[in-house]
Parts: C-alpha cells; structure tokens; sequence
C-alpha cells in the first residue's frame, strides 16, 4: 500500500521557520520526483517546489513566491521528503501536502499556520 | 506563467445527469494536463492523466480530452459520490498550475 505522511506543520510566529517532512512507503521513492503542494484554507492548489531523481539530477523549482524562502530536499536513504521554509509570512499559512510530481500519490497534508 | 480558466465554477446536476467541465490554457500545454477530484477534508484524487488517460481505479464514466489549450472532462452519469471540486493542472512548464476549481453541486 501507497503512503505518504506529512508531519512538522505548527503555528509559527511571522519571520520564522518551520521544516515539514514526507515519510514515504510502497514505492521506489528514489525513482520518485517529488514535490509539495499548498492549500490555503478555503482556497485552490499551489504547487510550491518539486525535487527530481538523484538519477535526473536531484534538480529543484520553486514557485515565485517562495523563492529564496523555502527549500526542498530528500533523504533517499529514509524516503523522506523534506521541506525547510524560512522567514514565513502569514500568507503562507495553509495545508501542505506532499506528491509525485504525476499526481498518482498525494499524503494527507500538515496545517502551518503564520500568525502571531 | 500558464494560468488555467475553469468553467463553470459551479455545475448544479442531479445524479444520472452528464457533467461537461472545461479547463483553457493561456498557451499551449501539449497533452500534459490532468484532473483532480477533490472532496471536503480530503487529497486532491488524481482521475486523469495526459489529458485523456483514466488513472488506475477510476470508473469508466469520467473520460477526458482536449490538446494545446482546451481540455474537457466528462462525467456521463453521475453518481452521489461525485459531487465534489474538481481541478485541471498542467505540468508543461514549472511552475505547474491549477485551474480555480469547479464545484459539481447536486441540484
């Protein structure tokens, strides 16, 4: 069976940093680009950063607004996705939900709310 | 950035009724588009992948078409359990988008 379980979200105070991870289990994660997409409460889907293969290279993207804030990694090695987000702004908060990039596999998402 | 237009936003039926969603692209994105269903407190549910193929598990009666800008999905009878929001992305170019969502009411 196919899972995918995202942990870390919290509430954090504006300016701060939070890092969310993907635990993945009944697929080659390593085979697998991942990603990470957002939802703000009562809103539409954003996908925020994708992460290829270390066989494509590893290679990340990331949408404009979070640029230079957030980072996407993966540890292979505990098909894990990870993503590191720095100087959070209140218009980040929504539930962030990791993927594969072809959209077969979605987790369940983790709330991160931004207030103070 | 590839922005996607949905219509309608709101598409009130009733059960056994077909349902003809639309999704336009600002440009072309081949055929890598696909739809998503998405019920209250759930995850995006993948139906359809490169714009017309079913995605494993999904019934026979939700099929997908369209190339370059304009795509459809069509559900031919619906079910209770379709009623939901329903949302095209393309994965053309990064960043992927979504469309704004259209919400399949029952009547």
């Amino acid at each position: 069976e196919v899972q995918l379980v995202e942990s870390g979200g919290d509430l954090v105070k504006p300016g701060g940093s939070l890092r969310l991870s993907c635990a993945v289990s009944g697929f080659t994660f390593s085979n697998a680009h991942m990603g990470w997409v957002r939802q703000a409460p009562g809103k539409g889907l954003e996908w925020i950063g994708l992460i290829t293969s270390k066989a494509d290279g590893g290679t990340t993207a990331y949408a404009a607004p979070v640029t230079g804030r957030f980072t996407v990694s993966r540890d292979d090695s505990k098909s894990t996705l990870y993503l590191q987000m720095n100087s959070l702004k209140t218009e980040d908060t929504a539930l962030y939900y990791c993927a594969t990039t072809g959209g077969s596999h979605w987790g369940q998402g983790t709330l991160v709310t931004v207030s103070s | 950035e590839i922005v996607l237009t949905q219509s309608p936003a709101t598409l009130s039926l009733s059960p056994g009724e077909r349902a003809t969603l639309s999704c336009r692209a600002s440009q072309t994105v081949s055929s890598h588009l696909v739809w998503y269903q998405q019920k209250p407190g759930q995850a995006p549910r993948l139906l359809i992948s490169d714009a017309s193929n079913r995605a494993a598990g999904i019934p026979a009666r939700f099929s997908g078409s369209g190339s370059g800008t304009d795509f459809t999905l069509t559900i031919s009878s619906l079910e209770p359990e379709d009623f939901a929001i329903y949302y095209c992305q393309q994965r053309s170019n990064w960043p992927y988008t979504f469309g704004q969502g259209t919400k399949l009411e029952i009547k």
